[in-house]
């Protein structure tokens, strides 16, 4: 089985900064790679599919970079409905999603 | 409008039976692949199983495999999980999820979930 690893597990930060998480892969998985924002008590939302492809109506500062086993989402400039979980997930055989990464205001 | 609403979900003992449905709307049902995601209290997200279009192709998480069996019948627009032998860890609120395009496994449009406990 592929298993995705998430850094940071959790992460302060305030409205206007530049963020970054990143997702590694066990093995190489191409660009199948997709990322996901989860608010609590809520189900997830696609952001990014295919490493890079912003999905339809989510803003452009979100973007999503890499391939092969190392991949990023990088949010320009934190908005304040941008505090949430992260998920990475990969899509190469069947689907292993990463553990999480917790977006917290500083 | 686009949704997907499961149901059946609820209180279980270890051992036990339960089926959920999920009902799609708004969409063309029988053109998409479909799966089941899960999130145990507090938890990540786990993949649990995917159905295609047609049935043709379905995969499990080896955590349910031979207890779980997916199913869905596109005339009554309508996605299923019989899950048999359920144990405590099992208990999660669990997602049906459309696929974005062809078998890519990519989750673009989720119902709100469907509380499944496993306890006695």
């Amino acid at each position: 089985d592929i298993q995705m690893t998430q850094s940071p597990s959790s992460l302060s930060a305030s409205v206007g900064d530049r963020v970054t998480i990143t997702c590694r892969a066990s093995q190489s998985i191409s660009s199948y790679l997709n990322w996901y924002q989860q608010k609590p008590g809520k189900a997830p939302k696609l952001l990014i599919y295919a490493a890079s492809s912003l999905q339809s109506g989510v803003p452009s500062r979100f973007s999503g970079s890499g391939s092969g086993t190392d991949f990023t989402l990088t949010i320009s400039s934190l908005q304040p409905e941008d505090f949430a979980t992260y998920y990475c997930q990969q899509s190469y055989s069947t689907s292993t999603f990463g553990q999480g990464t917790r977006l917290e205001i500083k | 409008e686009v949704q997907l609403v499961e149901s059946g979900g609820g209180l279980v003992k270890p051992g036990g039976s339960l089926r959920l449905s999920c009902a799609a709307s708004g969409f063309t049902f029988s053109s998409y692949s479909m799966n089941w995601v899960r999130q145990a209290p507090g938890k990540g997200l786990e993949w649990v199983s995917s159905i295609s279009s047609s049935s043709s192709y379905i995969y499990y998480a080896d955590s349910v495999k031979g207890r779980f069996t997916i199913s869905r019948d596109n005339a009554k627009n309508s996605l299923y999980l019989q899950m048999n032998s359920l144990r405590a860890e099992d208990t999660a609120v669990y997602y049906c999820a459309r696929e974005l395009y062809g078998d890519s496994r990519t989750f673009d449009l989720w119902g709100r979930g469907t509380l499944v406990t496993v306890s006695s």
